[in-house]
């Protein structure tokens, strides 16, 4: 199947500071890509739908001053978690569409924020 | 919300095979059925999808009720490497997001 990165894979930041988080698809382009968060035991939470050369879509509840997503390619998404703070520590996930009801999952970075 | 029912954990023995149920009753015509998991600290994993027939790939078998309404994921031969959590979705909206309910987590038992 098509191959989707995530890096970093995993980032310690401070509170207050901002962090970019970037998915790439690798051997496939992706106009829409998703981006997901996970936090301990639970499931998977869409965030946003990141559309290449367009604005995002965020889901309700997401701050979309807080949580930056850049489209800015066919192969390349960014969400940068700006100041963030301990309770933004979280595993955060990309998707990107390879085709019609073909979605593949990057490996996920884990952000801890101290 | 998700549309599918899934029940939260399942235990199977090594090189036994697993049968994970899933409920989707208010499926639409046009809906496809898709089968991820997800290894602890992971992404998820694409599995298999069906519409109507009964599909199998090199990984699983996915079988759907005539109705539609349910549908059972079986892994053959089960392995210590398919403990996993498994989601069960329902495709999806006009906007093509993947909602993602809680899953069955499966423990292979050695």
């Amino acid at each position: 199947g098509a191959v989707v990165s995530q890096h970093p894979s995993r980032v310690i930041c401070k509170s207050g500071t901002s962090v970019k988080i970037e998915c790439r698809s690798l051997d496939f382009q992706a106009t829409t890509m998703f981006w997901y968060r996970q936090f301990p035991k639970q499931s998977l939470m869409l965030m946003a739908t990141s559309n290449e050369g367009s604005k995002a879509t965020y889901e309700q509840g997401v701050e979309k001053d807080k949580f930056l997503i850049n489209h800015a390619s066919l192969t390349l998404s960014t969400l940068t978690v700006t100041s963030a703070h301990p309770e933004d520590s979280s595993f955060y996930i990309c998707s990107a569409e390879a085709g019609v009801y073909e979605q593949f999952f990057g490996p996920g970075t884990r952000l801890t924020v101290l | 919300d998700a549309k599918t029912t899934q029940p939260p954990s399942m235990d199977c023995a090594e090189g036994r095979a697993a049968n994970l149920p899933c409920n989707h009753s208010t499926i639409s015509g046009n809906e496809y059925v898709y089968w991820y998991r997800q290894i602890h600290s992971q992404g998820p994993q694409y599995i298999i999808h069906g519409l109507k027939n009964n599909e199998t790939n090199e990984m699983a078998s996915l079988i759907i009720t005539e109705d539609r309404k349910s549908s059972t994921l079986i892994l053959p031969h089960a392995t210590l490497r398919d403990t996993a959590v498994y989601y069960c979705i329902v495709e999806r909206n006009r906007d093509d997001k993947i909602i993602f309910g809680k899953g069955t987590r499966l423990h292979i038992l050695p």
